[in-house]
């Protein structure tokens, strides 16, 4: 059974800060990985998708990085705006279906 | 880009009744939606996965007779929560999958979520 794990649970940052997410998941037979934010509250939005043949995907000031065999992945954010507060997950996925981290709640302070 | 609904976004009600979300694809045509359940500060857990014309396929623990699926169209699923106690109060997600999108899982377009209280 496939488990994710995001450290830590909650990160506060100065505007301005590049910042990395980490992402870890014990079973590396996945087909892709994706990241989403989460606003309080809210449904989910889909930030990146690296299928598991690429290393890396980037969009905008967001870049994330894939390590299969490690069983890895990191969300990447450069020059962090308040307006990236929100809680950011990683989703493993294989055989049709997605398995969530808890997530990482971001703050940063203007 | 693909867009999923939820109705209603937040919904209260009391011990015993049941209740209905709705989850549509507005734009494209799903033969597969998903169902989470989310509590809060917890991950999203995956419920069911609801494929149009045939039966649901619930997770492990998951009460079938008690949450409904109907994915009667290939925009429309419903969840129906039956006689719903305290301890279902929680934040409901859907997905819709397009397959068209051309990846092996394909990408889920998650809907807005829906907020039940059990009283």
């Amino acid at each position: 059974k496939q488990e994710v794990t995001q450290i830590p649970a909650a990160l506060s940052v100065p505007e301005g800060e590049n910042l990395v997410l980490n992402c870890s998941f014990t079973d590396s037979a996945i087909y892709n990985l994706q990241w989403f934010r989460q606003d309080p509250g809210k449904g989910l939005t889909s930030l990146l998708l690296i299928q598991s043949s690429q290393r890396e995907q980037t969009s905008g000031r967001l870049n994330a990085s894939l390590d299969k065999s490690s069983g890895r992945s990191t969300l990447y954010i450069a020059a962090s705006q308040p307006g990236d507060s929100a809680t950011y997950l990683c989703a493993p996925g294989a055989n049709s279906k997605l398995t969530f981290g808890k997530g990482i709640t971001l703050s940063v302070r203007p | 880009g693909a867009v999923v609904s939820q109705h209603p976004s937040w919904v209260i009600c009391k011990s015993g009744t049941s209740v209905k979300i709705e989850c549509r694809s507005l734009d494209f045509q799903a033969t597969t939606m998903f169902w989470y359940r989310q509590f809060p500060k917890q991950s999203l857990m995956l419920m069911a996965t609801s494929n149009e014309g045939s039966k649901a396929t619930y997770e492990q623990g998951v009460e079938k007779d008690k949450f409904l699926i109907n994915h009667a169209s290939l925009t429309l699923s419903t969840l129906t929560v039956t006689s719903a106690h305290p301890e279902d109060s929680s934040f409901y997600i859907c997905s819709a999958r397009d397959p068209t999108s051309g990846t092996s899982t394909d990408t889920q377009y998650f809907g807005p979520g829906t907020r039940l209280t059990v009283l």
